[in-house]
């Protein structure tokens, strides 16, 4: 069965630090999800993206979170100047309808030191 | 907007006993449920959903849930539970902005 892929699995940064979290989408799905998950607390949605732009973000996407699929096929996620609070594992989820059920992948845990 | 709860963080039952994880939403509509699974180290995996149609949906590895609109409940069982099964179990809901929302997920332990 297609599956949703990212990399890396773990990323260790430094606060301050700009990182790039991946994910490979099923080949045919349309709309792109990033959610995240602190440690011991809910998941919690991100931002959703379709045809090339953001449909809808959080009040946690603020101005140092983008989003982008540069080449077609990765689906991205940068961070632009880590803090210790962005220490989450970070899944991305992609569906080939709007209302068609997620498909997660197993997720970029990042730890910022 | 949609929430989530599951009253239950942590439950603890014998391997071959019965299980039932509770969830309950809130929302106007008629919403899209789902139950997602997470093994440690793992991503969600989705066990079942429910948008329309019969209330008892089957889902994956023996699991159903039965969607209650009266009690605004959606809550996964399973006759009888495998050591397999102990994993963290999430709640979720689809409102009209096509967001997931879920909840803050019931933790099980399966013991021998």
């Amino acid at each position: 069965e297609p599956e949703v892929t990212q990399t890396p699995s773990h990323q260790v940064t430094q606060m301050g630090q700009e990182v790039i979290l991946r994910c490979v989408p099923i080949s045919n799905h349309l709309y792109f999800y990033w959610y995240r998950q602190i440690l011991g607390q809910k998941v919690e949605f991100l931002v959703s993206f379709y045809n090339n732009e953001i449909s809808e973000k959080s009040e946690i996407f603020d101005d140092q979170f983008s989003v982008e699929r540069p080449d077609g096929s990765n689906f991205t996620l940068k961070i632009r100047s880590t803090k210790l609070e962005d220490s989450a594992m970070y899944f991305c989820a992609t569906s080939w309808r709007e209302d068609s059920p997620l498909h997660f992948g197993n997720g970029t845990r990042l730890t910022v030191t | 907007a949609q929430s989530v709860t599951q009253p239950d963080i942590h439950i603890t039952v014998s391997e071959g006993a019965s299980l039932e994880l509770r969830c309950n939403y809130s929302y106007g509509a008629t919403p899209y449920l789902f139950w997602y699974v997470q093994s440690p180290g793992q991503g969600l995996q989705l066990l079942l959903k429910y948008f329309s149609g019969d209330t008892l949906v089957q889902g994956i590895k023996g699991f159903e849930a039965e969607f209650k609109r009266s009690q605004s409940s959606f809550n996964l069982r399973k006759p009888s539970v495998h050591w397999s099964d102990a994993a963290e179990y999430f709640c979720a809901v689809v409102g009209s902005n096509y967001k997931l929302t879920f909840g803050k997920g019931t933790l099980l332990t399966v013991n021998p």
